[in-house]
């Protein structure tokens, strides 16, 4: 166990909708990173939050955005849903920018039909 | 050419045996390197990292380095059914953004 928490585990959207998903990152740690892991692929990097500002970003459109609370817990919102993001999406939090580990939270499965 | 590349298996390794895993990549400002286990279904757990040049051990486990190849590889020493598992090789360059290959499938047979 990580210490990080996601909700919800599974969620199921239609296409068009939009979506909220929560990330708990581990006490102490103030970098929530997300990604997205397609089916039998490797994550890939959206976005990561430090201290509440958004500090590097992926190749993901704006219809993918996020927010960090002063607690640094984390919402990734994904609007205007297409069938292609249907995948797990993972946080990551990390004690600060130049920390080397990055633990992962249990994943939202998100299936958009 | 993608970022991070992994052969994506699936390895195939009898139990006790060394399974070797490899991983190449194309960013040669890659600072630090990253081995994570993912379970099938669950999310990845770091196993170890590496940033110098040359082997780390922790365990089993043993990452080795060869910045000027661009690569990194590593070993699993007495291999168990329950190392069976996606391994997954994760680049960082400047920042905190980790880049990560496809995986390697390992099967571990008893």
């Amino acid at each position: 166990e990580t210490g990080v928490t996601q909700s919800p585990t599974h969620l199921i959207k239609t296409r068009g909708q939009q979506v909220t998903l929560r990330c708990s990152s581990q006490s102490g740690h103030n970098t929530v990173s997300w990604y997205q892991q397609a089916l039998g692929q490797g994550p890939q990097f959206i976005f990561q939050y430090y201290r509440e500002e958004e500090n590097g970003r992926g190749n993901f459109p704006p219809r993918f955005s996020g927010l960090q609370f002063p607690n640094y817990s984390s919402e990734l919102n994904v609007n205007a849903l297409e069938l292609d993001d249907s995948a797990l999406y993972l946080c990551a939090s990390s004690p600060g920018l130049a920390a080397y580990e990055q633990y992962f939270g249990p994943g939202t499965r998100l299936t958009v039909t | 050419q993608k970022e991070v590349e992994q052969n994506s298996g699936p390895l195939s390794v009898p139990e006790g045996a060394i399974a070797s895993l490899n991983c190449t990549y194309s960013d040669r400002g890659s600072q630090s390197f990253f081995w994570y286990r993912q379970y099938s279904g669950k999310s990845p757990e770091l196993i170890m990292f590496i940033y110098s040049n040359g082997d780390k051990e922790d365990g089993r486990f043993t990452a080795q380095l060869n910045k000027a190849s661009q690569y990194v590889s590593l070993l699993i020493r007495d291999s168990q059914p329950s190392d069976s598992a996606t391994y997954l090789c994760a680049v960082r360059a400047a920042g905190n953004k980790l880049t990560f290959g496809g995986g390697t499938r390992v099967l571990v047979k008893p």
